[in-house]
């Protein structure tokens, strides 16, 4: 499975946007790039995913390297709820049953000041 | 509020006790997931269902049996467990198993405690 390198903490100011970093260098043509976030005290939650093209929806902004061997997650604006561990998973698009499973790195906790 | 849905959201039981975790899901997904958590560290998969045949097992004690009766529901049934088995148990479902493309959905997990 290709690996995922993020860094282990970041810190961030409320009302400022965060750009949380993803390495995966090993990263084949069909996999997809998936974040996902845990928030203390609950399972984890679905951010974005995308597999060429930068991607939005209401909780986050996702952008893809041109080679794909990095991407970025930008929340535009931190709020104090965003404080979570984020972490960026590889998928890949036609999986075996060995290969459809998620594979959790240690992720980046965020921490977001007042 | 999440989508899946997982009981009891404690559970403290003792090694020679037999439990069971529950798991139930509305949205028509047909592969469902268990997870274990330890504190502070990342989910780690246990077992998957698709289509409510068991697809993986990751090497899992046999202290842990899933059940999967229908394509709603998903079961962890617990006996004899370790206190290393203290943890976070997550539960998730996705469409499919096989679709990259497909996000997993997560219950807001069971905190088990064994004594």
């Amino acid at each position: 499975d290709a690996k995922t390198t993020q860094p282990n903490s970041m810190e961030s100011n409320e009302e400022e946007p965060v750009h949380l970093p993803c390495n995966h260098s090993t990263i084949s043509g069909t996999d997809y790039i998936h974040w996902y976030r845990q928030l203390p005290s609950q399972g984890p939650e679905y951010v974005i995913h995308g597999l060429t093209s930068n991607v939005n929806n209401r909780m986050a902004s996702l952008a893809i390297a041109e080679d794909r061997k990095s991407s970025t997650l930008i929340l535009h604006r931190a709020t104090l709820r965003d404080a979570a561990v984020y972490y960026c998973i590889l998928r890949a698009a036609w999986a075996s049953s060995n290969t459809g499973k998620l594979i959790f790195g240690q992720g980046t906790t965020l921490q977001v000041k007042p | 509020d999440t989508e899946v849905t997982q009981t009891p959201k404690h559970l403290v039981m003792g090694m020679t006790n037999k439990k069971s975790l529950k798991c139930e899901q509305h949205m028509g997904h047909r592969a469902m997931y268990w997870y274990k958590q330890k504190a502070k560290k990342p989910p780690e998969l246990m077992f998957v269902y698709s289509y409510e045949k068991l697809s993986i097992n990751e090497s899992v004690p046999s202290r842990f049996s899933p059940e999967c009766p229908n394509s709603s529901l998903l079961n962890l049934h617990l006996h004899a467990l370790q206190p290393e088995d203290s943890a976070l148990y997550l539960c998730a479902s996705s469409q499919e198993l096989a679709r990259g493309n497909q996000p997993q959905h997560f219950g807001d997990g069971t905190r088990l405690s064994i004594l």
